[in-house]
């Protein structure tokens, strides 16, 4: 049984460019939720999406933005890349959208903005 | 402010020898507590949870933590620290009723031999 896994491992973009970020959750699992970790920090919150809907987002700009499809895995996009944006982006799929479920993460995205 | 503080950036300590970690939240009500390890190259993975009922929770590996009310702490604990256990721990809080869940920055583990 595969557990969540992200694409690419790692990335490398210019400040102003776009980048998107992919996930598919653990089977049997239909709610994915993303964070950005920045070196030395925990990670932080984005949005979780359930039933291809954002249904709750963490304080991030609209450049954040994201997609669920029907086969429940999904997609970060982030515009207008910044220097600060460089960080590893960690996604976790749970089943259902309460938070007492148990998250299972991916192993992340590692993005450098240069 | 809803917050997660993890004074301690990192420990040090000798194989076999007891463990703990500190964590502190600043929350309105009591939320749901949970601790993550994070090895290099790895995902979080999660250790235990606390939800309500006893105060004193099981998890996987060995671990387990205490949440006191009084003190807004829910530290880790483990009797006897295996090299294995290296890692990046963190903990975790999340409100009842939301999943904007909040992280501490993490206490860095070194288990000497």
């Amino acid at each position: 049984d595969a557990g969540v896994t992200q694409s690419p491992t790692h990335l490398i973009k210019t400040r102003g460019q776009q980048v998107t970020l992919r996930c598919s959750p653990k089977s049997g699992h239909d709610t994915v939720s993303w964070y950005q970790q920045a070196l030395g920090q925990g990670p932080q919150f984005i949005f979780q999406y359930y039933e291809e809907e954002e249904r709750q987002r963490g304080n991030f700009p609209d450049r954040f933005s994201g997609h669920q499809f029907p086969n429940y895995s999904s997609e970060l996009n982030v515009n207008a890349l910044l220097l600060g944006d460089s960080a590893l982006y960690l996604c976790a799929s749970s089943y259902g959208t309460s938070n007492t479920e148990t998250q299972y993460f991916g192993p992340g995205t590692r993005l450098l903005v240069l | 402010a809803q917050s997660v503080t993890q004074p301690d950036i990192h420990i040090t300590v000798s194989e076999g020898a007891s463990l703990e970690l500190r964590c502190n939240y600043s929350y309105g009500a009591t939320p749901y507590l949970f601790w993550y390890v994070q090895s290099p190259g790895q995902g979080l993975q999660l250790l235990l949870k606390y939800f309500s009922g006893d105060t004193l929770v099981q998890g996987i590996k060995g671990f387990e933590a205490e949440f006191k009310r009084s003190q807004s702490s829910f530290n880790l604990r483990k009797p006897s620290v295996h090299w294995s256990d290296a890692a990046e721990y963190f903990c975790a809080v999340v409100g009842r009723g939301n999943n904007d869940m909040r992280f501490g920055a993490g206490t860095r583990l070194t288990v000497k031999p």
